[in-house]
């Protein structure tokens, strides 16, 4: 099993669909991630949860809403998107959020926005 | 704010040939650096992780050295192999939640 497991792989959505993104670790972790990696462009970090508290980038978008359950699960809410808005959407966990600790990723969910 | 350039963006070598990809950042207080693996419609793999007190790491065929001072950090992949072929990407760390910020990479092909 893998430590960061990302559903679903592929998405297809319009533009006033609302769909989600789930992630989900199995490594004991208390930190999780979203980066968006678009084409060309350095991956992006959009979200971090750490026992529980949240930290957004103020560039993201409001129709771009994160959800923690607890500390294994990550949630990333769509809605109203943009077609700019396709990209890879990459989770990621950590155990805690000091220097040194290596991050694990998942391998993705591809958005596609129509 | 930081920034990191990674060159070159795409190199292409023969299987066996040593290498260097460059990394360099414009924000010197960095906690950490890491180099990732990334490959095609994939998520990213940790290879190294250097911390800020460190001058290099070894993993196997893989050297990273970090110059903090000089804003530079550089990977040595020995005797590459096909296998080696993806994306590699540098990430400096700062303070706080894990604030990595990412290159753009160099994408790598070792041909057979």
């Amino acid at each position: 099993e893998t430590g960061v497991t990302q559903t679903p792989r592929h998405l297809v959505m319009g533009m006033t669909n609302k769909k989600s993104l789930k992630c989900e670790q199995h490594l004991g972790h208390n930190a999780m991630y979203w980066y968006k990696q678009s084409a060309k462009k350095p991956l992006e970090l959009m979200f971090v949860y750490s026992l529980e508290e949240r930290v957004e980038n103020n560039s993201v978008p409001s129709r771009f809403s994160p959800e923690c359950p607890n500390s294994s699960h990550l949630f990333l809410h769509l809605h109203t998107l943009q077609p700019e808005d396709s990209a890879l959407y990459l989770c990621a966990s950590s155990q805690g959020t000091s220097s040194g600790n290596t991050i694990y990723f998942g391998e993705g969910s591809w958005l596609t926005v129509v | 704010k930081q920034e990191v350039t990674q060159i070159p963006a795409a190199l292409s070598v023969p299987e066996g040939e040593n290498l260097v990809l460059n990394c360099s950042f414009t924000d010197s207080a960095i906690y950490n650096l890491q180099w990732f693996r990334q490959d095609p419609g994939k998520g990213l793999t940790s290879l190294l992780l250097i911390q800020s007190s460190q001058r290099e790491q070894t993993s196997g065929r893989l050297n990273a050295s970090l110059d903090k001072s000089s804003g530079r950090s550089t990977l040595y992949i020995a005797a590459s192999q096909p296998g080696d072929s993806a994306t590699y990407l540098c990430a400096p760390g700062g303070t706080g939640f894990q604030k990595l910020v990412f290159g753009t990479g160099t994408r790598l092909l070792v041909s057979p």
